[in-house]
């Protein structure tokens, strides 16, 4: 079967870093996504990788290995209302996309 | 900005009664989807578009059906509303199944009691 993991919550404290893991087993391999969702919101796309290494968009940042099935979300300069939910999402050989179940983020002050 | 917009927004139904979801986009996207998220649960793709007058089920389709007789909307339905289809309905589209992503609507929570 394909599966997505992700740790289910993490604290973090305002102004640090947060490292959010993700690993994968799917069939096939077609990029992965990240997307926050804020609760009682829809998800919002944050990055995009398909090759491996690190994608950096400001304060976000997205690594990937494909060898070993993983990647990881990497935010800096937590704020608050960077307290939200991130999405893991792969998309497989059939071009759709596999959820993770979501790491909830709460930062405290 | 309108993007992707669902109706209703809420909706509590009897085991048994019927209705449909609308979804409707404004970004000339080709692409649509429908998923429902349950607690501690990854989004689950339900049926799915790849263009006007195209469906296709996907991962867990039974209960639910789909029509898309233009390209800005994609319609979601149930025949026989049960329990178990309680949940949180997301529309989503995207231009292609590359590394553009999908553009979520604001949801429809809907109850079956």
């Amino acid at each position: 079967g394909q599966n997505i993991d992700q740790p289910t919550e993490m604290t973090a404290t305002e102004g640090a870093i947060v490292q959010i893991n993700c690993t994968y087993q799917t069939s096939g391999f077609n990029g992965l996504f990240w997307y926050q969702q804020h609760a009682g919101e829809a998800p919002t796309f944050l990055s995009y990788n398909v090759l491996d290494g690190l994608e950096e968009k400001g304060r976000f940042s997205s690594f990937l290995s494909r060898s070993k099935g993983y990647s990881y979300l990497l935010l800096k300069e937590l704020q608050m209302k960077d307290s939200a939910s991130y999405l893991c999402a792969v998309r497989d050989s059939n071009y759709q996309l596999i959820w993770g179940a979501g790491t909830k983020l709460i930062i405290k002050p | 900005n309108a993007g992707v917009t669902q109706t209703p927004k809420f909706r509590v139904l009897k085991t048994g009664q019927s209705m449909t979801l609308l979804c409707a986009q404004d970004m000339n996207h080709e692409y649509m989807y429908w998923y429902r998220q349950d607690p501690g649960m990854g989004l689950r793709l339900i049926h799915y578009s790849v263009g006007e007058g195209t469906t296709a089920k996907g991962e867990v389709p039974d209960g639910y059906n789909v029509s898309r007789l233009k390209k800005q909307n994609f319609l979601l339905g149930l025949e026989s509303a049960a329990p178990s289809q309680t949940s949180v309905y997301f529309c989503a589209s995207s231009q292609g199944e590359d590394s553009r992503p999908q553009h979520f609507g604001d949801g429809t929570r809907l109850s079956i009691l």
